[in-house]
């Protein structure tokens, strides 16, 4: 079971926008920042957001974070088929000194 | 180009060892602080360990804790992974992967460990 808890899966048709969730604790999501990923099949995981709510070069903006509380969101929009994949929030937890991630949600286009 | 690229996975048994090595380039390894990654067969990602740039502060997670260390040399530009008493459940995919800006950023390919006897 992870520490962070993330819905494990989500149906979207194209071009419609969808949120995945994230809930924490006070020592993980409540006082540092939440990472997301994009994971492919068969791929390694790629950095989506940084520090809550920030994109790396290279990421459309289709994609935003957001974290309020013990909880975070990635907000995906205009979908396409190719944002088919598993999608994971991460956070260091102060209480276990370590980073934690939630179970992952995959996320299907139809 | 940022590459991380990890070697040593492969078949072990039960109780035995693997020494896990990770070659970086295109960045200054130095600085930054590494971690190591696995997944297990068609699971989610569960850190493991991860270690400051100059190798003092290093912290593992509780399951592997006595049994796996994490280790660096930055003159060679690696990172390593020693598992000793390895078990079933540790058969897993393994990332070697970059903090930047707080957080993993950058993940190698990974290399796939199997214990099984």
């Amino acid at each position: 079971q992870s520490v962070l808890t993330q819905p494990p899966s989500a149906s979207v048709t194209p071009g419609q926008r969808v949120t995945i969730s994230c809930s924490g604790s006070s020592s993980n999501i409540g006082r540092n920042s939440v990472y997301w990923y994009q994971q492919l099949p068969g791929a390694a995981p790629k950095l989506l957001i940084y520090k809550n709510d920030q994109r790396p070069s290279g990421v459309p903006d289709r994609f935003s974070g957001s974290k309020s509380g013990t909880s975070a969101s990635l907000a995906i929009s205009g979908l396409r088929s190719e944002d088919e994949a598993h999608y994971y929030c991460a956070a260091w937890d102060d209480s276990l000194s370590g980073w934690v991630f939630g179970g992952g949600t995959q996320l299907t286009v139809v | 180009e940022v590459q991380l690229v990890e070697s040593g996975g492969g078949l072990v048994q039960p109780g035995g060892s693997l020494r896990l090595s990770c070659a970086a380039s295109g960045f200054t390894f130095s600085r930054f602080w590494m971690m190591w990654v696995r997944q297990a067969p068609g699971k989610g990602l569960e850190w493991v360990a991860n270690i400051n740039e100059d190798g003092s502060v290093k912290h593992h997670l509780d399951f592997v804790k006595g049994r796996f260390t994490i280790s660096r040399d930055n003159a060679k530009k690696s990172l390593f992974l020693l598992m000793n008493s390895l078990r079933v459940e540790d058969t897993a995919v393994y990332y070697c992967v970059r903090e930047l800006s707080g957080g993993p950023d950058y993940w190698g390919q990974g290399i796939l460990v199997t214990v099984s006897s």
